[in-house]
């Protein structure tokens, strides 16, 4: 089974740039979560979606948004980046909602640098 | 916000040795789990434990929580230099949503 893939692996954006990001899940899973890692702030949770609806979002401003489609694969975007918006932004899977019962399969990792 | 808080920081240890990583959370929880990333990488999941258990093993990893003072610790036997990684520990909530919290990590360095 493939694991979860992130695309891309590397990005380098300019201040007040938007940008895009993919994750797509294991094949069978329906939950995708996304998480920032920063050295200060470590792993913050962004938002989960579940069958295209988001069912839970961290405390990050609106300029944080994602989606899920209909074949679980998951897109988040940062509109307007600020230069703090530098990190490593890990999307995880998991077969149903949350994680009361299952571990989170996490992808590689986008390193987004913003200059 | 970080629910977990993992001690030490940081751990440095040579091969062979025994290290034991501490993680404190500050609420009721369902379960924990302990993963580890290499270096800016991904992470990979060790061990889940649930809030009614109270010891696990997973080869050379053993896992202990304790509900009463909120705390657990992740234990690797006969430590090798591939076992050099970063170890987080993250709960699961009671209440709410459940999605994961993760502490600020153990950063474990282990030389031959």
């Amino acid at each position: 089974k493939a694991g979860v893939t992130q695309t891309p692996r590397y990005l380098i954006k300019t201040r007040g740039q938007q940008v895009t990001l993919s994750c797509s899940p294991i094949s069978g899973h329906r939950s995708v979560s996304w998480y920032q890692q920063t050295p200060g702030q470590g792993l913050q949770f962004l938002f989960e979606y579940f069958s295209e609806t988001q069912r839970n979002k961290g405390n990050f401003p609106g300029r944080f948004s994602g989606r899920q489609f209909s074949n679980s694969r998951s897109e988040m975007n940062v509109s307007t980046l600020e230069l703090g918006d530098s990190a490593l932004y890990l999307c995880a899977s998991s077969p149903g909602q949350g994680f009361l019962s299952t571990e989170a399969f996490f992808g590689q990792g986008t390193r987004l640098t913003v200059v | 916000s970080q629910q977990g808080e993992e001690d030490p920081q940081a751990l440095s240890i040579q091969e062979g040795e025994n290290a034991t990583m501490n993680c404190s959370y500050k609420t009721s929880i369902n379960n924990l789990q302990w993963y580890r990333q290499n270096s800016g990488r991904g992470l990979v999941h060790l061990i889940l434990i649930r809030s009614n258990e109270r010891e696990k093993h997973s080869g050379r990893l053993r896992v202990t929580l304790d509900t009463s003072k909120k705390s657990s610790s992740l234990l690797i036997t006969a430590s090798r230099a591939a076992d050099t990684a970063s170890y987080f520990c993250a709960t699961v909530s009671n209440s709410g949503y459940s999605t994961l919290t993760f502490g600020k990590g153990t950063m474990l360095l282990v030389s031959p």
